[in-house]
């Protein structure tokens, strides 16, 4: 069936870094749009980054723009995120999720079908 | 920047209708998805292109979307649909903009 997940997460002092790994299976990776979302302790979803089914088309939120690299390996069934100069802010749990992106009738849509179970991020001294 | 408000809470009674909304500039202009979000779980897709529902998901949950507003609706609301729901739609500028979430209790 359908999976993805998530590892990677873990504490880590103010500035410091981490690679988060979101492993794909029961779907061709390749096709596909990815994204990662996060979630900060007792908050809301705030989205974080996309990746196209080819990697020219790569979106960040404003809030990790420069800090943060989304990258995939369709040979490795991997959805990966770099996270570098961590701040407290960034403390959340973080999901990947399969996106599905289009045209119609209503003009472009973009919605997340499948989302992994999460992990989380800790970024304190 | 985009941005879609919801109420931080709604509360229905059991059986009865739940109507959570979602507002945005110009909202019914672009497609609406909810996500359902229970404790300690990950958000589950409920609704996309504004009154679709993913495959599993029960008749009860519908959807709307017109003029600044989209809303999700669960009819004869059950226990089991206390979540928190978010709504998200896409903007060209802002790219993926989620609604900030509403808790529904039932009660």
């Amino acid at each position: 069936q359908v999976q993805l997940v998530e590892s990677g997460g873990g504490l880590v002092t103010p500035g410091g870094s981490l690679r988060l790994s979101c492993a794909v299976s029961g779907f061709t990776f390749g096709d596909s749009f990815m994204s990662w979302v996060r979630q900060a302790p007792g908050k809301g979803l705030e989205w974080v980054s996309c990746i196209g089914s080819s990697p020219s088309t790569i979106k960040y939120a404003d809030s990790v723009e420069g800090r943060f690299t989304i990258s995939r390996d369709s040979a490795k069934n991997s959805l990966y995120l770099q996270l570098n100069s961590l701040r407290p802010a960034d403390t959340a749990v973080y999901y990947c999720a399969r996106v599905l992106v289009g045209t119609g009738a209503g003009g472009y849509y973009f919605h997340m079908d499948v989302w992994g179970k999460g992990t989380t991020v800790t970024v304190s001294s | 920047s985009y941005e879609l408000t919801q109420p931080p809470s709604v509360s229905v009674s059991p059986g009865q209708t739940a109507n959570i909304p979602c507002s945005g500039y110009k909202l019914g202009e672009r497609y609406a998805s909810w996500y359902q979000q229970k404790p300690g779980q990950s958000p589950v897709l409920v609704m996309y292109h504004d009154n679709k529902r993913p495959s599993g998901i029960p008749e009860r949950f519908s959807g709307s979307n017109f003029g600044n507003s989209a809303t999700l609706t669960i009819s004869e609301t059950q226990a089991m649909d206390e979540a928190d729901y978010y709504c998200q739609a896409w903007d060209s500028s802002t790219y993926v903009v989620f609604g900030g979430g509403t808790t529904l209790t039932v009660l």
